[in-house]
C-alpha cells in the first residue's frame, strides 16, 4: 500500500501563507497525471474535496487554495489564510489501489 | 444540488450484521462510480469500498474484503453497504461519496455520514 505522510498540525496567523505537505511512500505520477488530491474537513462535518491531479481546483473552491507537485512530494498552500479555513486536511492518492489517505494535518490559528 | 443521505447506522454487537444506505439525488446516479469512506472517532479516513457504474465491478481493502459487500440499485439511485462480522475496529461514521468520474478514483461529493458502532 501507498503511505501518505502528512505532519499533524501547522498553526499560522490569518492573513498569512499556510503550507501543507504530504509525502508519498512511492511515486503517485504516471507520464500524464499526477495522482494526489487534497480534502478539507471541518469539525463535525463531512470532507470537500479541494484539489484534484495536485493542482487542479475543485469547483466552487476560492482562488486562494492551490496545490503543486509531483512524484512523491506535494504541497496544498492557502494564501491568504482566513478564519474560515480552520479545520483538517488530508491528502489522497489515486495512483493504485487500495487508495489511501494521509492521516490529516490540522490547521490552527496562531 | 447534488446530495447524497446515508442511513442505517446504529449500535450492533460484534460478530453481528448491519446494512447501510445512501441516497443519491441531485445527479445522475447510474453515470458514477460509487464509494464508501469511513472515519474512526478521532482518526482519518480510510477507503472501504467502490461500485462501477453498472455493479459489475466492485473493490475493496484488505482490512474489509469478505467481510463488507457494497452493491447499488440504479433504478433507486441507491448504494448500500451490507457489513458482516462486524468487529470493535469498525466503530466508524461511514461516508457514500461519488467518485468525480468512472474509473477517476477521488470523491468530489459526500454525504453526512451515518454512525456505526460495534459494542457489546
Amino acid at each position: 500500500d501507498i503511505v501518505l505522510t502528512q505532519s499533524p498540525a501547522l498553526a499560522v496567523s490569518l492573513g498569512q501563507r499556510a503550507t501543507i505537505s504530504c509525502r508519498a511512500s512511492q511515486s503517485v505520477s504516471t507520464s500524464s497525471y499526477n495522482l494526489m488530491h487534497w480534502y478539507q474537513q471541518k469539525p463535525g462535518e463531512q470532507p470537500k474535496l479541494l484539489i484534484y491531479d495536485a493542482s487542479n481546483l475543485a469547483s466552487g473552491i476560492p482562488v486562494r487554495f492551490s496545490g503543486s507537485g509531483s512524484g512523491t512530494d506535494f504541497t496544498l498552500t492557502i494564501n491568504p489564510v482566513q478564519a474560515d479555513d480552520i479545520a483538517t486536511y488530508y491528502c489522497q492518492q489515486s495512483r493504485e489501489l487500495p487508495l489511501t489517505f494521509g492521516s490529516g494535518t490540522k490547521l490552527e490559528i496562531k | 444540488e447534488v446530495q447524497l443521505v446515508e442511513s442505517g447506522g446504529g449500535l450492533v454487537q460484534p460478530g453481528r450484521s448491519l446494512k447501510l444506505s445512501c441516497a443519491a439525488s441531485g445527479f445522475t446516479f447510474s453515470n458514477y462510480y460509487m464509494a464508501w469512506v469511513r472515519q474512526a472517532p478521532k482518526k482519518g479516513l480510510e477507503w472501504v469500498a467502490t461500485i462501477s457504474t453498472s455493479g459489475s465491478r466492485t473493490y475493496y481493502p484488505d482490512s474489509v474484503k469478505g467481510r463488507f459487500t457494497i452493491s447499488r440499485d440504479n433504478a433507486k439511485s441507491s448504494l448500500y453497504l451490507q457489513m458482516n462480522s462486524l468487529k470493535s475496529e469498525d466503530t466508524a461514521t461511514y461516508y457514500c461519496a461519488r467518485h468525480k468520474l468512472p474509473g477517476y478514483n477521488l470523491m468530489d461529493a459526500w454525504g453526512q455520514g451515518a454512525s456505526v458502532t460495534v459494542s457489546s
